[in-house]
């Protein structure tokens, strides 16, 4: 089984200031990470991911996320918010060695970006 | 392309009703996947098929849930008897086969009164 812990339920930030939004995963076998972003009443959109490779992966609208194997960790960060990036953010998680690829969220970090 | 598709984008019936929603995938996407989210949650999952074949289902999806995709094409998903609980958002997603990005529908938000 997989899990996926997300420590903050919510983080305020200023505008332009950097951000990390933290998570952490648990899983007895290799896995695929992901970062996804969600607006008010909408789905998700993919920010990220990490499949193999280098681990630092950047990703659409300035984000970035470094997979650190050994602590089972996989932050996001930016180096300067935007108040259009006030959103909830779900890290998750697939098995890498399964074949169906279906996703372990966890319970989500609301970004507030104020003025 | 014009993505994942999925209606009614909400839906409010009464405990005990029927309710069917459908989600019309990326054409060439062999795979769906449903999942449910509730307030303050993230997405939980459901079921999937490839192509038509419904090839696993979590124990989420009690008997009162059906889901299928003919042809290999749309989904639908059936919640017979609804009941308080089941007041959620319903996501679709699909992707090629391997390990690609799922995309995901806009949803259907479900409540039940």
């Amino acid at each position: 089984a997989q899990s996926v812990t997300q420590l903050d339920s919510q983080v305020p930030v200023f505008e332009e200031a950097p951000v990390e939004l933290r998570c952490n995963y648990s899983s007895s076998v290799s896995v695929y990470l992901f970062w996804y972003v969600q607006y008010p009443n909408q789905g998700l959109q993919l920010l990220l991911k990490y499949l193999s490779g280098s681990t630092l992966v950047k990703g659409i609208n300035g984000f970035e996320a470094e997979f650190n194997k050994s602590q089972t960790s996989f932050h996001l960060r930016k180096p300067s918010v935007h108040i259009s990036d006030t959103a909830e953010y779900f890290c998750a998680v697939s098995n890498s060695g399964g074949s169906n690829y279906k996703l372990t969220f966890g319970k989500g970090t609301l970004l507030t970006v104020n003025p | 392309d014009t993505g994942v598709s999925q209606n009614p984008r909400h839906k409010i019936t009464k405990r005990g009703q029927n309710v069917t929603f459908r989600c019309d995938p990326i054409s060439e996407h062999n795979r769906l996947y449903w999942y449910r989210q509730t307030l303050g949650q993230g997405p939980e999952f459901l079921t999937y098929f490839q192509n038509e074949a419904q090839l696993e289902k979590s124990r989420l999806l009690s008997d009162r849930f059906s889901a299928e995709r003919p042809k290999g094409s749309f989904s639908t998903l059936e919640i017979q008897r609804t009941e308080q609980g089941d007041s959620a958002m319903y996501l679709c997603a699909s992707s090629l086969l391997g390990p690609r990005e799922a995309f995901f529908g806009q949803g259907t938000r479900l409540t039940v009164v």
